[in-house]
């Protein structure tokens, strides 16, 4: 079945760092793609998404690269500030169906 | 203004007692779902509505059950309360009546609910 697949459970920086958070998804055709972002005390909320091949999603500093070659979707940000301390999700959606896949969490803390 | 109201925001029971969690949106859209989060599992869908109608259920037990007395209504009953049904519910709604399609979700705050 698809299964999307984030490799680090937790990330941790110092402000003004560069950002990856790896996302690899398994999925047939063109599934859409999508980040989300979770504050403390808050729900997830969509950063962006796409949904072709070399697509280019970005919102707040953030992008990310859909490549169907590498089956992948990483996130990235080349300065990250205090405020970007969240929980990040890789999801898809297939092209079969509306379900939405999700991966399993980024724990992004930002060290003083 | 919130547009996806979740009511109570935190909640204390008893094991084997039964709660209900609201949720209503004013966004316009006619899907809705609810969701789990929890140490186990971060992010896990529970079910999704369409035009009040139960599109998809991923809850393996019969004590959830999702109550739709309004389009833009979604409530949560449980039953039988266990300690491992700790965790933040969160109702999402969306534009289509797939999660992801060609629109996004829209979550509520959540519910932390705690099972003594």
């Amino acid at each position: 079945g698809d299964s999307v697949t984030q490799t680090e459970g937790q990330v941790a920086l110092s402000e003004e760092d560069f950002l990856t958070i790896h996302c690899n998804y398994s999925a047939s055709g063109y599934p859409t793609l999508f980040w989300y972002v979770q504050y403390p005390g808050e729900g997830p909320q969509l950063l962006f998404r796409a949904s072709r091949d070399k697509e280019k999603g970005s919102s707040r500093g953030f992008e990310a690269t859909y490549d169907k070659g590498t089956t992948s979707f990483h996130l990235r940000k080349a300065s990250v500030q205090e405020s970007d301390s969240a929980v990040y999700y890789c999801a898809l959606s297939p092209d079969s169906n509306y379900q939405l896949i999700w991966g399993s969490g980024t724990k992004l803390i930002i060290k003083p | 203004d919130p547009k996806i109201i979740q009511k109570p925001k935190y909640l204390v029971a008893v094991t084997g007692s039964e709660k209900i969690l609201i949720c209503e949106q004013y966004l316009g859209h006619n899907a809705m779902y609810w969701y789990r989060q929890s140490a186990k599992k971060p992010l896990e869908f529970m079910f999704s509505y369409s035009y009040q109608k139960l599109m998809d259920n991923q809850t393996a037990s019969s004590r959830f059950q999702p109550q739709s007395s309004k389009k833009n209504h979604l409530d949560l009953q449980i039953t039988a309360l266990k300690p491992d049904d700790s965790a933040t519910y969160f109702c999402a709604s969306s534009h289509s009546s797939g999660q992801g399609g060609t629109g996004q979700l829209y979550f509520g705050e959540g519910s932390k609910l705690t099972v003594l």
